[in-house]
C-alpha cells in the first residue's frame, strides 16, 4: 500500500514570496491534515478535512495560508507571503476517517520550508 | 487548549542503558498514541493506548496509560542505537478525534 505522498521535499524562499505544499493521501482515506511542525516542537495542527469539506482551520493563519481538498483526494497548503516565522516542517497526514474512536494517522515525509 | 508536556526534552544515554519518558497533561483524553520520528520522515505510529491504567507492551518497549487517562510513559528496557529518534506523544479528544502532539523527546543511544 502506498503511503502519504508530499512534495517539494525541500524549499528554499526569501520572506515575502509565495510557496504551496503538495499531498496525495493514502487511497480511500476521507480525512486529511496539514500540520506544521517548527525544529524541537511537535506537530501543529493547521487544518483537518474530511473529504472536500474543513472540519477545523481554527490554527491556521489566513492572512497568509490557505488551503483546499476541492475533489477530497489530494491538497494543497500555500503560503502567501511567506514570512520568516514560517520556516518548519509541513506534515501532511491522513486517516480512514468514520465512527471509530481513534482512527490511526499516517504522516507524510513532510516538505522542509527555510524563509530567508 | 489542551496541552501535553514531555519530558525530558532531551536525552542521551549508552547502549544497553534503560530509560523513560513521560508525558502528563491537565486534560483527559479518550485515547493516547505514541509515535518515533526519525530525520526527514514522518512520525510512525508505535502503539495506541485507551483504557486508564493500560499497559501494552512493544518488544523491548513498554507504555503505560494513567489511570485517570491524563499522563503516559514509555519505557525502554537495554537502549539500542536503532531506538535513537525523536519520541512524540499525542493525545485524541473531541468529536474531530484530532490528536494534540507533546513536544518530543529526543533520544540519542550512543553505541
Amino acid at each position: 500500500e502506498a503511503g502519504v505522498a508530499q512534495s517539494p521535499r525541500y524549499k528554499i524562499i526569501e520572506k515575502r514570496q509565495s510557496v504551496a505544499f503538495w499531498c496525495n493521501p493514502i487511497s480511500g482515506h476521507a480525512t486529511l491534515y496539514w500540520y506544521q511542525q517548527i525544529l524541537g516542537q511537535g506537530p501543529k495542527l493547521l487544518i483537518q478535512f474530511q473529504n472536500n469539506g474543513v472540519v477545523d482551520d481554527s490554527q491556521l493563519p489566513k492572512d497568509r495560508f490557505s488551503a483546499e481538498r476541492l475533489k477530497g483526494v489530494d491538497s494543497t497548503l500555500k503560503i502567501q507571503p511567506a514570512k520568516l516565522e514560517d520556516s518548519a516542517v509541513y506534515l501532511c497526514a491522513s486517516s480512514l476517517g468514520g465512527t471509530a474512536t481513534y482512527n490511526e494517522q499516517f504522516f507524510g515525509p513532510g516538505t522542509r520550508l527555510t524563509v530567508l | 487548549t489542551q496541552l501535553l508536556e514531555q519530558s525530558p526534552q532531551f536525552l542521551s544515554i549508552q547502549e544497553g542503558e534503560n530509560l523513560t519518558v513521560y508525558c502528563n497533561s491537565s486534560s483527559v483524553f479518550s485515547s493516547l498514541q505514541w509515535y518515533r520520528q526519525e530525520p526527514g520522515e514522518g512520525p510512525v505510529l508505535l502503539v495506541t493506548v485507551v483504557t486508564g491504567g493500560e499497559v501494552k507492551k512493544l518488544k523491548r518497549l513498554t507504555f503505560q496509560f494513567g489511570d485517570a487517562r491524563k499522563d503516559s510513559s514509555l519505557h525502554i528496557t537495554a537502549a539500542q542505537p536503532g531506538d535513537t529518534g525523536l519520541y512524540l506523544c499525542a493525545g485524541a479528544g473531541g468529536s474531530a478525534r484530532q490528536l494534540t502532539f507533546g513536544s518530543g523527546t529526543q533520544l540519542t543511544v550512543l553505541p
